[in-house]
């Protein structure tokens, strides 16, 4: 079964500090992975996106990293901000192979709530 | 500026009420769907569309309808709702059912009561 999981579900952070995110996959056949910024109550914005071919892509202060060995992405957030207090959600894109199929076959993680303290 | 609308923002109603929420896009976007976002589950698809008139249930479609009549609006229609339907609601677009950035609607924020 398809999936997205990501870790850890919760974390708080000094402003200044660096912090880690976490995405898992079990998509397959892999098309491309993105990292979205959700603030609260709105709507998702694209950060990065990340294909096969690409280890490494920086936003800013965001650092995304993807290994499709071990079917895992990495969002690295540096010298953070209390305005990168959000959730932040991983999303994979399956391959499509056939006609029909929900999503476009996107794939959801649950998010990763960052808060960043004063 | 391109852009996912909906409408809207905060809706309390009440159980049985029936109710539309409205979505447009100024994209020119083949692909739009319909998601709930509810606390530790994540955005979960309602509903989407490849097409003008075309249209199929997501994941969680149970208690809701839409329509798509013009390529632009994707209304997502609640005919009785109920306690279970409050949830955060988002549109999303895309340019084809292949593409690969999902462009979000501000949310709205539904409470039935």
């Amino acid at each position: 079964k398809n999936q997205v999981e990501q870790s850890p579900q919760s974390l708080i952070i000094l402003e200044g500090k660096n912090c880690t995110l976490q995405c898992n996959y079990t998509v397959s056949p892999f098309s491309n992975l993105r990292w979205y910024k959700q603030d609260t109550g709105r709507g998702p914005v694209s950060l990065t996106i990340m294909t096969f071919s690409e280890n490494t892509k920086s936003n800013g202060r965001y650092t995304a990293t993807l290994d499709a060995d071990t079917k895992q992405s990495s969002l690295h957030i540096t010298a953070s901000q209390l305005s990168d207090s959000a959730s932040y959600i991983c999303v994979v894109r399956a391959l499509f192979m056939n006609y029909g199929g929900s999503q476009g076959n996107l794939i959801f993680g649950k998010g990763t709530k960052l808060s960043v303290k004063p | 500026e391109a852009q996912v609308t909906q409408n809207p923002r905060y809706l309390i109603t009440v159980t049985g009420k029936k109710l539309t929420v409205t979505c447009s896009q100024n994209m020119n976007h083949e692909y739009m769907s319909w998601y709930r976002q509810d606390p530790g589950l994540g955005l979960r698809q309602i509903y989407y569309s490849m097409n003008v008139e075309v249209t199929d249930k997501g994941d969680v479609p149970e208690g809701y309808k839409v329509s798509r009549k013009e390529k632009r609006n994707f209304p997502l229609i609640l005919e009785s709702p109920s306690p279970n339907q409050t949830s955060l609601y988002f549109c999303a677009s895309t340019p084809t059912r292949f593409g690969t950035e999902a462009f979000f609607g501000q949310g709205t924020r539904l409470t039935v009561v």
